[in-house]
């Protein structure tokens, strides 16, 4: 059964200490998305990739957030330093693209639940 | 910019009654939208989705969706609520003039399904 994941599932962290949350792509699918998802937010858009190449990430704080993909099989997303405000839901998605955009359904991984004390 | 309006935080139904969860959209161009569903500490999973063709869709679970243009609506029904329905529901949206990748959701309806 094909499915995204994501590593790791919860994880605990002083503030100021680097994060790492990372996605497995379903195999074949080229576009990766990341979201995070608060009470108060509900689901943000932080940024997508599609064949590996970033497209918008204007969702990210950008001075301590950052997203890439070394590899089709593999999408990061690094947080330093992490903040309390920073707690929260964190899932990855992918999907299949053509060349004129996604007709198609995204798929959800498990989410990584991060707590920045 | 494109956006998605879900007006209900919640919706409460008898099981056994029909649903139906509200999402209206704005994109500045044609849309595809989407509904997805979230059980406790899960992922989103897909429901069903408008792209082209009849404005009727019908997706998993007896879940079914119609594409109003003119009132830029896809409300999500159901007609017949089970316990097991009881889920948190997604509308979602993306732009096919700003390149059809963006996907953007709306804040969530929490669907009560009473026994």
């Amino acid at each position: 059964d094909a499915r995204v994941t994501q590593t790791p599932r919860h994880k605990v962290t002083e503030m100021g200490q680097e994060v790492t949350m990372r996605c497995q792509p379903i195999l074949g699918h080229n576009t990766v998305f990341w979201y995070r998802q608060t009470m108060m937010q509900g689901l943000e858009l932080l940024a997508y990739f599609r064949n590996r190449a970033p497209l918008d990430d204007s969702g990210m704080p950008k001075d301590r957030f950052s997203a890439e993909m070394p590899d089709a099989t593999l999408a990061t997303l690094k947080i330093q330093p992490s903040e309390p405000r920073d707690s929260a839901v964190y899932f990855c998605a992918s999907g299949l693209a053509s060349g004129t955009g996604s007709t198609g359904e995204l798929f959800f991984g498990e989410g990584s639940r991060l707590t920045v004390l | 910019a494109q956006s998605v309006a879900q007006p209900e935080d919640q919706v409460n139904v008898a099981e056994g009654n029909p649903l139906t969860v509200k999402c209206t959209y704005s994109v500045s161009g044609n849309p595809y939208l989407f509904w997805y569903v979230q059980y406790p500490n899960r992922g989103l999973q897909f429901l069903l989705k408008y792209i082209t063709g009849d404005n009727l869709v019908k997706g998993s679970y007896g879940f079914e969706a119609e594409f109003n243009k003119s009132q830029t609506s896809f409300h999500l029904k159901k007609p017949s609520a089970l316990v097991s329905d009881s889920a948190l529901y997604f509308c979602a949206v993306r732009d096919i003039n700003t390149g059809g990748f963006k996907t953007i959701f709306g804040a969530g309806t929490r669907l009560f399904v009473k026994a």
